[in-house]
């Protein structure tokens, strides 16, 4: 049982726009920033969204998130058939012995 | 390139080790603290370990503390996980992850290997 609460699953057909949740609690998302991961399973998991809503170098517009209190979320527009991967939100946690903790990730498919 | 490259992987009985390296290279990998990220078959990704640039920082999880030690060589671009009293649950690709911060950690990882995997059974 991931500490953050993800939806298991999301899908969208190209161009459309989707957004993945990411449900934590006071002591991870309400005190600590959000970061999003991309993953392709056998790749390498590439920083997509860092400190709630910066995109690094060469991660596309079409990719944004937001937090609000206990909760962030992760939203795609113009989707594109390469997009189909898992995504993940971390943040740290104060209270638990672990120090990043990731959601249990959304599987994303283009349809 | 920019990139990290992970080995050591392997298949090993419960109860035995297995030392897992991985070697940086494109950047200056003294300048950063590093991060060993694991993914279980099937499950999401669960953080491990960490270690300052300079070794003097070091955490674990709990489901890894007193078994897992984690260290680097950074004349060598290295960083290491020696796994020991491994379990079938520590089976998993096995991630080193570089923290994005320089000079101060940031709890973000910008660059990942492609992992290694430990299978841990009998």
């Amino acid at each position: 049982q991931s500490v953050l609460t993800q939806p298991p699953s999301a899908s969208g057909t190209p161009g459309q726009r989707v957004t993945i949740s990411c449900s934590g609690s006071s002591s991870n998302i309400g005190s600590n920033t959000v970061n999003w991961y991309q993953h392709l399973p056998g790749t390498a998991p590439k920083l997509l969204i860092y400190s709630d809503n910066q995109r690094p170098s060469g991660v596309p517009d079409r990719f944004s998130g937001s937090k609000s209190g206990t909760s962030a979320s992760l939203a795609i527009s113009g989707l594109q058939s390469e997009d189909e991967a898992d995504y993940y939100c971390a943040t740290w946690d104060d209270r638990l012995n672990g120090y990043v903790v990731f959601g249990g990730g959304t599987k994303l498919t283009v349809v | 390139e920019v990139q990290l490259v992970e080995s050591g992987g392997n298949l090993v009985q419960p109860g035995g080790s297995l030392r897992l390296s991985c070697v940086a290279s494109g950047f200056s990998f003294s300048s950063y603290s590093m991060n060993w990220v694991r993914q279980a078959p099937g499950k999401g990704l669960e953080w491990v370990s960490y270690i300052s640039s300079s070794r003097t920082t070091i955490f674990y999880a709990d489901s890894v503390k007193g078994r897992f030690t984690i260290s680097r060589d950074n004349a060598k671009n290295s960083l290491y996980l020696q796994m020991n009293s491994l379990r079938a649950e520590d089976t998993a690709v096995y991630y080193c992850a570089r923290d994005a911060g320089v000079g101060a950690t940031s709890w973000y990882f910008d660059l990942w290997g492609r992992g290694t995997l430990v299978t841990v059974s009998s």
